[in-house]
Parts: C-alpha cells; structure tokens; sequence
C-alpha cells in the first residue's frame, strides 16, 4: 500500500461544529483529492490539489474548504458541519496530472455529525 | 458533467456463478479505470483500459473496453468468497483530463453466498 494516512479514522461530532481531517502522504506526490463516500453515489471528489498551495474544487465542495501548506499534508475542513456531511472521507494521490494515472487511496475517515 | 453510469447496483451470486458489471458513459473516454474496495477498506486500482476494444485479463477478471469507448465491462467468472465488495469504474474527470481528475461510477455491490 502507498504510504497514504488519514486522521481521525472515526470522529463524531455535532452540528454547526468546525471539523478538520488531515491526509497525509509519505511518498511526495504532487497530486491529492479528497473525495466522500455515500451509498448509492460512489466516490464524489470534493476538492483537489495540484501543488502546494493550488488547490481547486470539485463536484461537491459546497461547505467544505482545503488547505495544502506542505507537500505531505491536505487538510480538509468543514466549516460548519451539517448532518449532510455524515460520509466516509478518502484521501487519494496521484503520481502525476494526467488521466492515466492511478490514484491511491487512504484508509477513510467515518465522519458522524449528530 | 462528465456522468460514468454504472450497473447494476447490487449482484448476489451463489459462490462459483459469474458476474458482470457494466460502465456506460455518455461521452467518449480517453481511458477507464477500475477499482475493488473490500468491506470496510478503501478503494484499490486493479487496472486501465486505454485502447478501443481492449480486453485484459487478471486471473477471473476480464475487462472490456467498448469500440467506442463509451462503455466498459469487468466480468468474473466462477466468484469466490474473496471477490466480495464494490467494484468502481473511473473515467476522466469533467472540465478536462488535466490534474488527473476521476469520475467514479456509483459502483456495483457484490456478495457472494457460499
């Protein structure tokens, strides 16, 4: 497995709380993503970077925001959270930008927000 | 967007029978990937299709990508117990293929009764 670790695995916390969970990758990739999980809608990307400090979003990065200071770390954060956010995060790099690259993926954090 | 449809949702199989997983897109791929997540685990690439009407095997698996590609299959041929999880297909990215962008199909649910 890619040297990929996510912290917290679990976390529950409640409503209107901020929320910051940490990718962290050994293996100095440029590219990172984080996605999240729900049954019924696989793997949606939430926000991407292509680089220290360049970051973009994706497909659903309503209420969430990053942040990517060093090339080993990709914060993801939820400002605010809602029940809605209630999801499995995964973290991915990728060795390079184009399609054809593979991504590895972390072990996930299960978010719970009661 | 870029929309990668999947099916079907859910296969139960009795533990020797074959299955198959079906990926359509509506636009032309540069490529498709697959990816098995175990219960519980994270997503693992198994492999890319690139060529039109490539066919590749691992072992039982044998994926297929469409003349046109629009449409990818991953076909199974006697499941054991170990082949249980959720098999994601993965096509480019929308708004370009840059940053190496995925889009997940919804994925297909298989379990497999000994």
């Amino acid at each position: 497995d890619a040297g990929i670790t996510q912290s917290p695995r679990h976390k529950v916390t409640e409503t209107g709380t901020p929320v910051t969970l940490r990718c962290h990758q050994t293996e100095n990739h440029r590219y990172m993503y984080w996605y999240r999980q729900d049954p019924g809608h696989g793997l949606r990307l939430i926000h991407y970077s292509y680089g220290v400090k360049d970051t973009d979003k994706g497909e659903v990065s309503d209420g969430y925001s990053v942040s990517r200071s060093k090339t080993e770390d990709f914060l993801l954060t939820l400002e605010s959270a809602t029940s809605s956010q209630t999801s499995v995060y995964f973290c991915a790099i990728s060795e390079g930008g184009g399609p054809h690259y593979e991504q590895y993926f972390g072990p996930g954090t299960r978010l719970t927000v009661t | 967007g870029q929309q990668v449809m999947q099916i079907p949702q859910y296969q139960h199989v009795q533990e020797g029978e074959d299955f198959t997983t079906y990926c359509n897109s509506s636009t032309t791929l540069s490529n498709i990937q697959w990816y098995k997540q175990r219960p519980g685990g994270h997503p693992v690439f198994l492999i890319q299709l690139v060529k039109s009407g490539e066919v590749k095997k691992q072992k039982r698996l044998t994926f297929q990508f469409g003349e046109a590609k629009k449409n990818s299959s991953l076909h199974i041929t006697a499941t054991q117990t170990t082949d249980v999880g959720t098999y994601f297909c993965a096509g480019p990215g929308a708004g370009g293929t840059s940053y190496g962008k995925l889009t997940f199909g919804q994925g297909t649910i298989l379990t497999v009764h000994p």
